[in-house]
């Protein structure tokens, strides 16, 4: 089973400031099957990027994923106040899904 | 609009079962693999297992395989997940999630609250 530690844990920034999330599998992640959610308390989660890189419908341009292998970014390039949740990173391979622990992205 | 509405919460007593009905609309039923994972209050995230919809075809973590079924009605677009011999450590919200592609979940119901307490 592949798994993915996120870092930090906890993030504190301030809005309109740069945030930088990170995901490392412990082994080889096809691109195809990263993918990032965002989610709020009390909420369900929500899709933001799949593919590694690709936004989800409606997500915002400053929302950005990249990486390869086993070394994984999400960025957001200009926090605004709806930003500050946690995130999951995601894999999914030899038939099995998994999820990074999350990276709580507080205000500063 | 596509959405999945899920059954109510749940308290049982250990070794009791729970099934959690998703019910979806705004799409083909039969069109997307349903997933279900589960939280833990205050803890991240767990892919349990999915269903194919068409098929009946399931694929469990091999955590869950010996007390989770799958089953789907698709006369009334809804997905069960059944699981047996509850523990406290079961406690959890539990989400149904349309599959995008294989590669993401795109669609999540409201989720289910599950609490196993004697």
């Amino acid at each position: 089973e592949i798994v993915l530690t996120q870092s930090p844990g906890t993030l504190s920034l301030s809005p309109g400031e740069r945030a930088t999330l990170s995901c490392r599998a412990s082994q080889s992640v096809s691109s195809s099957y990263l993918t990032w959610y965002q989610q709020k308390p009390g909420q369900a989660p929500r899709l933001l990027i799949y593919g590694a890189s690709s936004r989800a419908t409606g997500i915002p341009d400053r929302f950005s994923g990249s990486g390869s292998g086993t070394d994984f970014t999400l960025t957001i390039s200009r926090l605004e106040p709806e930003d500050f949740a946690v995130y999951y990173c995601q894999q999914y391979g030899s038939s099995l899904y998994t999820f990074g622990q999350g990276t709580k992205l507080e205000i500063k | 609009q596509v959405q999945l509405v899920q059954s109510g919460a749940e308290v049982k007593k250990p070794g009791a079962s729970v099934k959690v009905s998703c019910k979806a609309s705004g799409y083909s039923f039969t069109g997307y693999y349903m997933h279900w994972v589960r939280q833990a209050p205050g803890q991240g995230l767990e892919w349990m297992g999915w269903i194919n919809p068409k098929s009946g075809d399931i694929n469990c973590a091999q955590k869950f395989q010996d007390r989770v079924t799958m089953t789907r009605d698709t006369s009334i677009s809804t997905a069960y997940m059944e699981l047996r011999r509850l523990r406290s450590d079961d406690t959890a919200v539990y989400y149904c999630v349309r599959d995008y592609g294989g590669r993401a979940f795109d669609i999540w119901g409201q989720g289910t609250m599950v609490t196993v307490s004697s």
